[in-house]
């Protein structure tokens, strides 16, 4: 299940099940997005990204959705494995700028 | 080498000391940003230089100063901090894409503890 608490949202997932975190983004303009994986005392790994011009890209057990009506992004995560675990944090921009925007973060909890 | 690299991993300063933080991408790219991070928190922009020139500022404290020295390299160099700049320092690069959205590349991070 998913809690929100003073700081971090966790979402507990049982190993091998699939696993969806959401992010809603600010920017209307925005046309880029990235779903970075942070690993405790590491820094942020690239996962997937998607532009304004698809709705749904895939890559290996990771999809990630944009819905723009609604400035929501979703990364769905197949088969989840312990060493999924980690900290997500969504990131947008607007092309032409270098700020990128980035997500409160959601820890992803694998339970054995 | 798809790789941005930090030096040190952790530094423990006193608040008078002088350090400099280092930070190496053999990538290409004509980006490199500095970011801080607090825990259970997003990484905050600092700094961020194109084509070696600095090109955004977020208002960072001037004990704070970035450096970049060539397009492979950037610096942080630090002066006077307080216990309140305790944090994870992330350097990261971009290739300054001509299409549009331009992917950032991180490092580990240097484990900033301020005494």
């Amino acid at each position: 299940g998913e809690s929100v608490g003073l700081h971090l949202p966790t979402l507990s997932v049982q190993e091998g099940d699939n696993s969806i975190i959401n992010c809603a983004y600010s920017n209307s303009a925005s046309d880029y997005f990235i779903w970075y994986k942070q690993e405790s005392g590491k820094g942020p790994q690239f996962i997937i990204d998607i532009r304004s011009n698809m709705d749904k890209r895939q890559g290996q057990r990771v999809t990630v959705l944009l819905n723009k009506t609604v400035k929501h992004l979703s990364l769905q995560i197949a088969a989840t494995q312990p060493g999924d675990s980690a900290v997500y944090f969504c990131a947008e921009i607007y092309s032409g700028t270098y700020k990128y925007i980035f997500g409160t973060g959601t820890r992803l909890k694998v339970l054995a | 080498d798809t790789e941005v690299t930090q030096t040190p991993k952790h530094l423990v300063m006193g608040m008078t000391n002088k350090k400099s933080l280092k930070c190496e991408q053999h990538m290409g790219h004509r980006a490199m940003y500095w970011y801080k991070q607090k825990a259970k928190k997003p990484p905050e922009l600092m700094f961020v230089y194109s084509y070696e020139k600095l090109s955004i500022n977020e208002s960072v404290p001037s004990r704070f100063s970035p450096e970049c020295p060539n397009s492979s390299l950037l610096n942080l160099h630090l002066h006077a901090l307080q216990p309140e700049d305790s944090a994870l320092y992330l350097c990261a690069s971009s290739p300054i894409s001509t299409s549009g959205g331009d992917t950032q590349y991180f490092g580990p991070g240097t484990r900033l503890t301020v005494l």
